[in-house]
């Protein structure tokens, strides 16, 4: 299995340019989130999804969008890049088994982004 | 709503020293804990968890927490570090409220030769 695979490594935006941040999983998990993690300040959600077809805002969900078609792919987008979108993007995912919290978040290797 | 707090930023110890990261949590109800690890340049992996049972929770390399409930604690210690265990350290919390997980800030643990 390859687990969380996350497509760009790194990635330089213009202000206002947009792109899509690929998150796929191998693991049939239902659960899939994608975070954001700034410097000294730990990782926050932006969106998650409980399984194909379902989406949810996180604490941080502005400037985003995601959709699930499926249940390995869940990607996230930025319309109008903006310089506080600057961040290293987390994808993960985790089965379902009782309350989400249960269970071990399995994560993908990062998206670097930068926007100037 | 929870939040956690990782007291220390960054943790300068020298190997084979031991080693104790903080983390303590708002709130006194029932929690399930986690300690994840993240090496550079990769994403985070769990250590090891704390959902019910005994307090002290073993976890993967030689890494164990203690859940104490009266102090809302749940440090995690290694009594031998290596060189290998420099990385972030992070806590997380579970949110009962919205069945998510809190992370706190990190701290870098750093190990000398």
């Amino acid at each position: 299995n390859a687990g969380v695979t996350q497509t760009p490594k790194f990635r330089i935006l213009k202000i206002g340019q947009s792109m899509t941040l690929q998150c796929t999983q191998d693991m049939n998990h239902n659960y899939m989130y994608w975070y954001r993690q700034d410097p000294g300040m730990g990782l926050k959600l932006i969106y998650y999804s409980v399984g194909a077809g379902i989406t949810d805002k996180g604490e941080v969900p502005n400037g985003y969008n995601v959709s699930r078609s499926t249940t390995e792919d869940f990607p996230l987008r930025l319309e109008l890049a903006a310089p506080s979108q600057t961040s290293v993007y987390f994808c993960a995912s985790s089965p379902t088994s009782g309350r989400a919290t249960y269970n071990e978040q399995f994560f993908g290797p990062g998206t670097r982004l930068t926007v100037l | 709503a929870q939040s956690v707090t990782q007291l220390d930023s960054q943790v300068p110890v020298f190997e084979e020293a031991p080693v104790e990261l903080r983390c303590n949590y708002s709130s006194s109800v029932s929690v399930y804990l986690f300690w994840y690890v993240q090496y550079p340049n990769q994403g985070l992996q769990l250590l090891l968890k704390y959902l019910s049972g005994s307090t002290l929770v073993k976890g993967i390399n030689g890494f164990e927490a203690e859940f104490n409930k009266s102090q809302t604690s749940f440090h995690l210690r290694k009594p031998s570090v290596h060189i290998s265990d420099t990385a972030e350290y992070f806590c997380a919390v579970s949110d009962r409220a919205t069945d998510k997980l809190i992370f706190g800030t990190g701290t870098r643990l750093q190990v000398f030769p």
